[in-house]
């Protein structure tokens, strides 16, 4: 099993260029989420969705769109990318609510720099 | 806003050793989950406690859970050179659909 997988890896963009990042997971899950992650911050959710065709904002959503048109895609995108995006952004899948509970299941990570 | 914080934030040790990390938050919970992060990777999922559980086991790790003090402890026995990585405890607080992480502890395990 592929799990989550996250394209692309690494990539450098120039203040005010769009790009989307993709991320894929082949567990049929529910719900998917994009976090970002800088030194000394943790992990902060951009925006997350609970099934296909739904999405909604999470704790940093200012500058970031995302789409979810199939399920077993979530699409992030950067409109006008700015310095202040530089960051390692990752996807995460989990199922629905359940009685076990929910864990997550990551990708490897897009290292996103604007210059 | 994250709702655990991992205490302490860096943590190294001897091969061998036993490592020990902190995790408090703020509001009730359904369940609480430990995650170790090595360098440059995401996320993988060790552990997940349920609130009305007081500890468990999984290999050389061992949680405890406390509610009345809003508390959670990670133990890592017998620490190998490969444990050295962050470790985030996450919480789902129930109403909410996403997991909150904390800032992490970064643990050194020297050879």
């Amino acid at each position: 099993n592929a799990g989550v997988t996250q394209t692309p890896k690494f990539r450098v963009l120039k203040t005010g260029q769009s790009m989307t990042l993709l991320c894929a997971q082949d567990m049929n899950h529910e719900y998917m989420y994009w976090y970002r992650q800088d030194p000394g911050m943790g992990l902060r959710l951009i925006h997350y969705s609970v099934g296909e065709g739904t999405t909604a904002k999470g704790e940093v959503p200012d500058g970031y769109n995302v789409s979810r048109l199939k399920k077993q895609n979530f699409l992030l995108g950067l409109e006008s990318a700015a310095p202040s995006q530089t960051s390692v952004y990752f996807c995460a899948s989990s199922p629905s609510r359940g009685t076990g509970g929910r864990s997550y299941t990551f990708g490897s990570g897009t290292r996103l720099t604007v210059v | 806003s994250q709702q655990g914080e991992e205490d302490p934030q860096a943590l190294s040790i001897q091969e061998g050793e036993n490592a020990t990390m902190n995790c408090s938050y703020k509001t009730s919970i359904n369940n609480l989950q430990w995650y170790r992060q090595n360098s440059g990777r995401g996320l993988v999922h060790l552990i997940l406690i349920r609130s009305n559980e007081r500890e468990k086991h999984s290999g050389r790790l061992r949680v405890t859970l406390d509610t009345s003090k809003k508390s959670s402890s990670l133990l890592i026995t017998a620490s190998r050179a490969a444990d050295t990585a962050s470790y985030f405890c996450a919480t789902d607080g129930g109403s909410a659909r996403q997991l909150t992480f904390g800032s992490g502890t970064q643990l050194t395990v020297l050879p």
